[in-house]
């Protein structure tokens, strides 16, 4: 499974924009972007993912570079309730491998 | 629509006494993982099963853990007997099936206290 570097922590006031950077350069063709969060003590959740396209749904939009080395997650409209460790993963055949995620606070 | 049920929610033991973890997925799901998370780490799979099958226990300490998904069901993880560093949360998580383009849903956690 290929991996995936993100930064350690971000920042964001709330009400803006949250774009939380994810970079999947060795993955494969067959291979989707995850993006799941897991707020303190909770089980991860899922949020968002793609294969080539750019997707959105009701909680966020993933924007996926055309040569999928990268891809962006955005929050739109950040709460606070959306503070958590954010974690983008490439999934192969079977299985997610997490790694230590991005924690995203948001700033009142 | 039901989620992912775990008990108990909070565990403490002892060093080298056993436990067990329960998982109940959501219904109609195939698919079905346990995952070990350390404090401060992100998941880590220990089992996969398939219905009641093994797909992957690649890294389940086989000598003190074990699982079961009997009727493709419900499912159990067991330690036996439990070490200082298997304090973690145990999460089960199931999707409709395996392989790519399928999402996670996950429960909301074990917390075991080993001392």
């Amino acid at each position: 499974d290929a991996k995936t570097t993100q930064p350690t922590s971000m920042d964001c006031a709330e009400g803006r924009a949250a774009n939380l950077p994810c970079n999947h350069s060795t993955i494969s063709g067959n291979e989707y972007v995850y993006w799941y969060r897991q707020i303190h003590s909770q089980g991860p959740q899922y949020i968002i993912h793609g294969l080539k396209n750019n997707e959105t749904n009701e909680m966020a939009s993933l924007i996926i570079t055309e040569d999928r080395k990268s891809s962006t997650l955005i929050l739109p409209h950040a709460t606070l309730r959306d503070t958590a460790v954010y974690y983008c993963i490439s999934q192969g055949a079977q299985k997610l491998v997490f790694g230590q995620g991005t924690r995203l606070t948001i700033n009142p | 629509e039901a989620g992912v049920a775990q008990s108990p929610r909070y565990k403490i033991i002892e060093k080298r006494q056993s436990v067990a973890f329960w998982c109940n997925p959501i219904s109609g799901h195939a698919t079905l993982y346990w995952y070990q998370q350390i404090l401060g780490q992100g998941p880590k799979l220990l089992i996969q099963f398939q219905n009641n099958g093994v797909v992957d226990d690649s890294q389940l300490p086989k000598d003190r853990f074990s699982a079961e998904r009997l009727k493709g069901v419900d499912s159990t993880l067991k330690i036996q007997p439990a070490k200082l560093e298997d304090s973690a949360v145990y999460l089960c998580a199931s999707s409709l099936n395996s392989g790519g383009g399928y999402e996670q849903y996950f429960g909301p956690g074990t917390r075991l206290t080993v001392t």
